[in-house]
């Protein structure tokens, strides 16, 4: 089993529509969590990191977390071309000691006009 | 404030050849993780030095070696160069403390090795 697993996609959505993209992570003791966009040939860019169970919302994103079930979810709201790009779900396991930051392969999303 | 700097942001190097490539990371940052990145295997962590210290180790060959100053700026250096380590290279900063882990890319070095 991945560390942190991810559906590579591509998902398919309309402008407008609401984007969902799920991530799974193994470690059961993960304390951090993030959600990173890259655009092809770009360096990944945080959109934001969460760390207690529930929502968090930033613009027109929101960050889900549920530890019990081991998921983490980002949810974009009226989807724009521009948010075509790779999500990249970012967990650092553990709670002692120097965790390192696994990333999941990513999941590529499209956005449609 | 300036954001995570890497130098070179391309290369081109030959079989069998070495290279070093730099990082500043964002001011104030003690941390600095480096991935490689390919079309195939995604993100893959290489190391991470926390005030010039080697904290945490991905599993590459001895080949793949770094470094961290007293300023905290990073290199990392691949020796003995093979065809598959053509990748793009990123480095990433963080705080690592208590209240913030956060990482932070720089625009990343694109290896290609003839």
């Amino acid at each position: 089993q991945k560390e942190v697993e991810q559906n590579s996609g591509p998902l398919s959505v309309p402008e407008g529509a609401i984007a969902s993209l799920n991530c799974t992570y193994s470690d059961r003791v993960s304390q951090s969590f993030f959600w990173y966009r890259q655009y092809s040939g770009k360096s990944p860019e945080l959109i934001m990191s969460i760390y207690s169970n529930g929502d968090k919302e930033d613009g027109r994103f929101t960050a889900q977390l549920n530890k019990a079930s081991q998921y983490v979810s980002l949810l974009i709201r009226d989807s724009q071309p521009s948010d075509s790009a790779t999500y990249l779900c970012a967990v650092r396991g553990g709670n002692t000691g120097f965790q390192k930051l696994v990333f999941g392969t990513g999941t590529r999303l499209l956005v449609s006009p | 404030k300036a954001g995570v700097t890497q130098t070179p942001r391309y290369l081109i190097k030959t079989r069998g050849q070495q290279v070093t490539l730099s990082c500043s990371p964002i001011s104030g940052h003690r941390s600095v993780s480096w991935y490689q990145q390919t079309p195939g295997q995604g993100l893959q962590f290489l190391f991470e030095y926390f005030s010039e210290t080697q904290r945490n180790k991905g599993n590459f060959p001895g080949r793949f070696s770094g470094r961290q100053f007293s300023n905290s700026r990073s290199e990392m250096n691949v020796s003995t160069l093979e065809l598959g380590d053509s990748a793009l290279y990123l480095c990433a900063s963080s705080f690592r403390d208590r209240d913030s882990d956060t990482q932070y890319f720089g625009p990343g070095t694109r290896l290609t090795v003839l």
